[in-house]
């Protein structure tokens, strides 16, 4: 079936950087943007950016766009989300999700969160 | 500037019906959104998209019982005889270039 598949909680200190990984199963994968979304201890849902897997194209809205990378592997169908000079406010689950394509940003697959904790 | 507007909190009997909403921003009323749920400890799932003309396309085993509608912009997320299971946080989402999350609704089931 069509899933995501994330990878594990991560621990980081501050300064440090992430990277989560998100394999995607039962699609095409270059057929359907991926998107990144985060959602902090209590709060809600915020956007971080979506990934052509296509053409390897990326946006971002400006508040992350000097600390993330968006990447894809599209041999083994995994995109890749780094985020750089962690802070402690970047303590969240982190999940990518997949559109419905032909430019519908409507999230229709989801992965199933990757914790990662900024401690020091 | 596109923001989604919902209630924070929500609450109906169990068995009874209740119909949460989110608004669209000013010049924004002929956007799509989608709904999502996300139950306690649990990541969100796809419900339904609701166009401007108030079709609905729901995601796979979504029941019958949640539906969707629009009125000018407003977009509504629909569940009858609610179940103990709906208790759940419900977000929606709409994109232009960017894309928005509502705040989000807790529905609480008594």
């Amino acid at each position: 079936q069509v899933q995501l598949v994330q990878s594990g909680a991560e621990v980081k200190k501050p300064g440090a950087s992430v990277q989560v990984s998100c394999k995607a199963s039962g699609y095409t994968f270059t057929g359907y943007y991926l998107h990144w979304v985060r959602q902090a201890p209590g709060q809600g849902l915020e956007w971080m950016g979506w990934m052509n897997p296509n053409s390897g194209a990326t946006n971002s809205p400006q508040k992350f766009q000097d600390r993330i990378t968006m990447t894809r592997d599209t041999s083994i169908s995994t995109a890749y989300m780094e985020l750089r000079r962690l802070g402690f406010d970047d303590t969240a689950v982190y999940y990518c999700a997949r559109d419905q394509g032909a430019g519908e940003y409507a999230f229709d697959i989801w992965g199933q969160g990757t914790i990662v904790t900024v401690s020091s | 500037q596109l923001v989604l507007t919902q209630s924070p909190s929500a609450s109906a009997s169990l068995g009874a019906s209740v119909k949460l909403t989110c608004t669209l921003s000013s010049g924004h009323s002929n956007y799509a959104i989608a709904w999502h749920q996300q139950q306690p400890e649990k990541g969100p799932r796809y419900l339904m998209k609701v166009n401007s003309d108030g079709s609905h396309r729901k995601g796979d085993g979504i029941p019958d019982r949640f539906s969707g509608s629009s009125s000018g912009a407003e977009r509504y997320l629909t569940i009858s005889g609610l179940q103990s299971e709906d208790e759940a946080d419900y977000y929606c989402q709409t994109w232009g270039t960017h894309v928005v999350f509502g705040g989000g609704t807790k529905l609480t089931v008594l």
